[in-house]
């Protein structure tokens, strides 16, 4: 079984809408993060957070907002879908302590489109 | 502020073929250096890593050095498979409390067979 699991894999929605992706990991990790991949621009952090009551906004924040449910779950919510939201969106998870140095695991990816 | 910049692709090769992806950095202090690779239809995965000046990270035929002194971190393999076609990030992490990653914007690589 999959460490880093992601739902839904794939959404096609409307503007306006409310959506949430979500985020389960069986790694054990306290750190968690959400990223959009865009063609031509990399990933970029949307949220990151290093405990359960831990939540951080990461470079493009705007339009989203994140829930840490429990140490395993880390959903995102885009409160009323735009279309420039249409991307590849990742989960990520990394464990404490070891420094700068410290591997993240990816989930599978969400492919979202927004109509 | 901390950047990546690697060379834009696509980049198709045959098998066999040496293979060189560029990856430059921009940063403060001493990052960690990373090349993640992602295969189609999954999530990036970590391909090797170097943590200080002059470390070699290798792994599956791959090798990157981290030289600080043309701040950069290429990746490098002497013979290419079709299975290595992927997409390859270069990526930074600078801020030890955070462990945020500053990636590139990724370069495609195609291997015919």
């Amino acid at each position: 079984d999959a460490d880093v699991t992601q739902t839904p894999r794939n959404r096609i929605t409307k503007t306006g809408k409310r959506i949430m992706l979500e985020c389960s990991q069986t790694k054990g990790h306290d750190r968690m993060y959400w990223y959009r991949q865009d063609p031509g621009l990399g990933l970029r952090l949307i949220y990151y957070s290093f405990d359960v009551k831990d939540i951080n906004k990461g470079e493009i924040s705007d339009g989203y907002s994140v829930s840490r449910q429990a140490q395993a779950k880390f959903s995102l919510s885009l409160e009323s879908a735009i279309p420039n939201q249409t991307a590849l969106y990742f989960c990520a998870t990394s464990d404490t302590g070891t420094g700068h140095a410290d591997t993240q695991y990816f989930g599978p990816g969400t492919r979202l489109t927004v109509l | 502020g901390n950047s990546v910049t690697q060379m834009e692709g696509p980049v198709t090769l045959s098998e066999e073929a040496f293979l060189t992806i560029n990856c430059t950095y921009t940063a403060t202090g001493y990052p960690s250096l990373f090349w993640y690779v992602q295969y189609p239809g999954e999530g990036l995965q970590l391909l090797l890593k170097a943590t200080k000046a002059d470390d070699k990270g290798s792994n599956k035929g791959f090798e990157a050095t981290y030289r600080k002194e043309t701040t950069s971190f290429h990746l490098e393999k002497g013979s290419v498979q079709v299975s290595d076609s992927a997409v390859y990030f270069c990526a930074l992490t600078g801020d030890s409390s955070a462990s945020k990653i500053i990636f590139g914007s990724g370069t495609r690589l195609s291997i015919r067979p």
